[in-house]
């Protein structure tokens, strides 16, 4: 597509619900990345995909978060047992080329409100 | 890992005035870039900047990678530059992959 597509836009849950948000990175773009942003806060780094391999895993702020990435493209985000912590916008980016280097291009970010 | 440190962390202007958004980090770097965040959260790329200095329209940036610094300038400042810039980098070695944010710069410009 012609930008990072992320879905859904806004997701509001209550407090113990799973969730699963998504990615569709740029076409070509072997690289793609996950970060969380809280309300007012800067970027916070949780986890890269370099094809469908993901080698640093420890930006994950818990074992109740977990990604995975299919035919080096669309990835997933998901949240089991969310907490009101876990409240925050989710940005995905993608770029071309090697893992590091090159441009990031950031979608729209997934609004997750945990009541 | 590496530190990234952007000033001021708020900046005020009037339109049509100019400002200078700095950041330091404080480890060699192979990826810098500058991004806007407007007030709907959207990340917009501003410049992809490891070395040099680039120009698009009024605004431009230069990274002295030797020195550990990279400044962004706005000139005649709109009111539609409002929001926060930030600048990320990545410093390979053990943060390879990851590019890391500061904190932001805050501007606001009234009209």
């Amino acid at each position: 597509g012609a930008g990072v597509s992320q879905s859904p836009s806004n997701k509001v849950t209550e407090k113990g619900k799973d969730v699963e948000l998504r990615c569709d990175p740029i076409s070509g773009h072997t690289a793609l990345y996950w970060y969380r942003q809280r309300l007012g806060q800067g970027l916070e780094f949780l986890i890269y995909f370099q094809g469908n391999s993901a080698p640093d895993k420890s930006g994950l702020p818990s074992d109740r978060f977990s990604a995975e990435r299919t035919g080096e493209s669309v990835s997933t985000l998901t949240i089991q047992r969310t907490q009101q912590e876990d409240s925050a916008v989710y940005l995905c980016a993608s770029s071309l080329g090697r893992i590091g280097t090159g441009e990031l291009f950031f979608g729209e970010g997934s609004r997750l409100t945990v009541l | 890992g590496i530190q990234v440190e952007q000033s001021p962390p708020d900046l005020i202007l009037q339109e049509g005035a100019n400002s200078t958004l700095r950041c330091n980090f404080s480890d060699s770097v192979n990826n810098l870039q500058w991004f806007h965040q407007n007030p709907w959260g959207q990340l917009i790329n501003l410049f992809y900047i490891p070395s040099g200095t680039k120009q698009n329209g009024r605004l431009s940036a230069t990274t002295v990678a030797t020195e550990r610094y990279s400044l962004l300038y706005i000139s005649s400042s709109q009111t539609t530059d409002s929001g926060v810039y930030f600048c990320a980098l990545n410093a390979g070695g053990t943060s390879y992959g990851k590019l890391t944010f500061g904190q932001g710069t805050i501007l606001t410009v009234h009209p």
